[in-house]
């Protein structure tokens, strides 16, 4: 089964500097891997996603992630921190095509502030 | 575009009142809705997977008598808390897949529900 791993559980940066949430997976084969932004009491926004080809993805609102298979990881980029980015953020995988569908695995998330 | 929406946001009622929370999907098709449970300050727990027109296929754990779910059409599944008790108090969200070729279709979610049962 799969599984995902966020290790940082909360993250300060100060506006305009850079930031890099971390991701880890395991699944046997190669994954589907996702990231989802969470604001207080809502919903989540899909940020962006990786299924093949180009291991580094864009996203929404100026974020960008990287796939690395010999690391097992899909950490989630952006160069420069707008004050409105501070929400909650998960990663998450789910198994390709013959491996269960859609179903999505969430890692644990990560609590993003933002300093003014 | 795919959009879901999700009524109520937030329901507040006395114990052994039953529940009945609306996932729609307003621009797309969806075969496959899910639903999670979301407690403070953790990660979403997947509680069953709904396919429109099949019985919902819930996740080890969660009580399918307790948790009721209907996928009626492409566009709507509810969940019904049967008999709530204040262990039930929780965030819920449902999130929508589209049809055009399952395997890459991301899902799209909800604004969510609180619950909170008195």
């Amino acid at each position: 089964a799969q599984s995902v791993t966020q290790p940082d559980i909360h993250i300060t940066v100060s506006e305009g500097a850079s930031l890099e949430l971390r991701c880890n997976y395991s699944y046997g084969a190669t994954p589907y891997l996702f990231w989802y932004v969470q604001s207080p009491g809502q919903g989540l926004q899909l940020l962006l996603k990786y299924f093949s080809g180009d291991t580094l993805v864009q996203g929404i609102k100026g974020f960008e992630a990287e796939f690395k298979r010999s690391q097992s990881s899909f950490n989630l980029r952006k160069p420069s921190v707008h004050w409105s980015d501070a929400a909650e953020y998960f990663c998450a995988v789910r198994a390709g095509v013959t491996g269960g569908g859609n179903k999505l695995t969430f890692g644990t998330g990560t609590q993003l502030k933002v300093e003014l | 575009g795919a959009v879901v929406s999700q009524h109520p946001s937030r329901v507040i009622c006395k114990s052994g009142t039953s529940v009945k929370i609306e996932c729609r999907s307003l621009d797309f098709q969806a075969t496959t809705m899910f639903w999670y449970r979301q407690f403070p300050k953790q990660s979403l727990m997947l509680m069953a997977t709904s396919n429109e027109g099949s019985k919902a296929t819930y996740e080890q754990g969660v009580e399918k008598d307790k948790f009721l779910i209907n996928h009626a059409s492409l566009t709507l599944s509810t969940l019904t808390v049967t008999s709530a008790h204040p262990e039930d108090s929780s965030f819920y969200i449902c999130s929508a897949a589209g049809t055009g070729g399952s395997s890459n279709q991301p899902q799209h979610f909800g604004d969510g529900t609180r619950l909170s049962i008195l």
